[in-house]
């Protein structure tokens, strides 16, 4: 199971980009990377997925080198309501006996 | 609307007072999972059910059972609630079983607090 590692808590102003890098050394050939957002007393909501290369949405964008050892979420132009907690989480949710453990998340703080 | 329901949302009780927390989802996944929000500890998984009647352990299962007698539902059951269990649980589930990689649907939550 693959551990991940993210910065504790970021600061970051109105229309600012954000990036916040996830490490996870020893991800699996099939594990995909899924990124989470969360807000105060609700659940994670998904932001994006992807397994290599780049990923591109309408709200964020993911980075995955070639040796998939790190990722990279980057949030164009934050505004004060992307102020959450980020998670990056590391599996393969087909594969059967699967523990889909969550590292501690990174703090984001959008300011005025 | 696609859904995950945990109900209820509050809840405080009494050490050693059997409890139970419901977790239903409308869009037939397969997967269904709870974890557990600690501050500074992030979310731990306690059990997951990969369908119906498969059940097992997630990271901090001790203290708590769970059954999937229906696809739908997936109830957490504290049988004799501690204060250690204080926390904010959550439910989530996902489809599997395809070669897209599903992400989770969270519910909104359960504080819990055991007095």
């Amino acid at each position: 199971l693959a551990k991940t590692t993210q910065p504790i808590s970021m600061d970051s102003y109105e229309g600012q980009e954000v990036n916040i890098t996830c490490s996870h050394n020893n991800i699996a050939t099939n594990d995909y990377i899924t990124w989470y957002q969360q807000f105060p007393s609700q659940g994670p909501r998904f932001i994006i997925q992807g397994y290599k290369t780049k990923v591109t949405n309408e709200v964020a964008s993911l980075f995955i080198p070639a040796d998939r050892k790190s990722s990279t979420l980057s949030l164009p132009r934050v505004s004060l309501s992307d102020t959450a907690v980020y998670y990056c989480l590391v599996g393969d949710m087909r594969a059967a006996g699967n523990k889909l453990t969550f590292g501690g998340g990174t703090r984001v703080l959008v300011k005025p | 609307e696609a859904q995950v329901t945990q109900n209820p949302r509050y809840l405080i009780t009494v050490t050693g007072k059997k409890l139970t927390v419901t977790c239903s989802q409308n869009m037939n996944h397969e997967y269904m999972s709870w974890y557990r929000q600690d501050p500074g500890l992030g979310l731990r998984q306690i059990y997951y059910s990969m369908n119906v009647e498969v059940t097992d352990k997630g990271d901090v299962p001790e203290g708590y059972k769970v059954s999937r007698k229906e696809k739908r539902n997936f109830p957490l059951i504290l049988e004799s609630p501690s204060p250690n269990q204080t926390s904010l649980y959550f439910c989530a589930s996902s489809p599997t079983g395809s070669s897209y990689n599903s992400p989770l649907h969270f519910g909104n939550g359960t504080r819990l607090t055991v007095t």
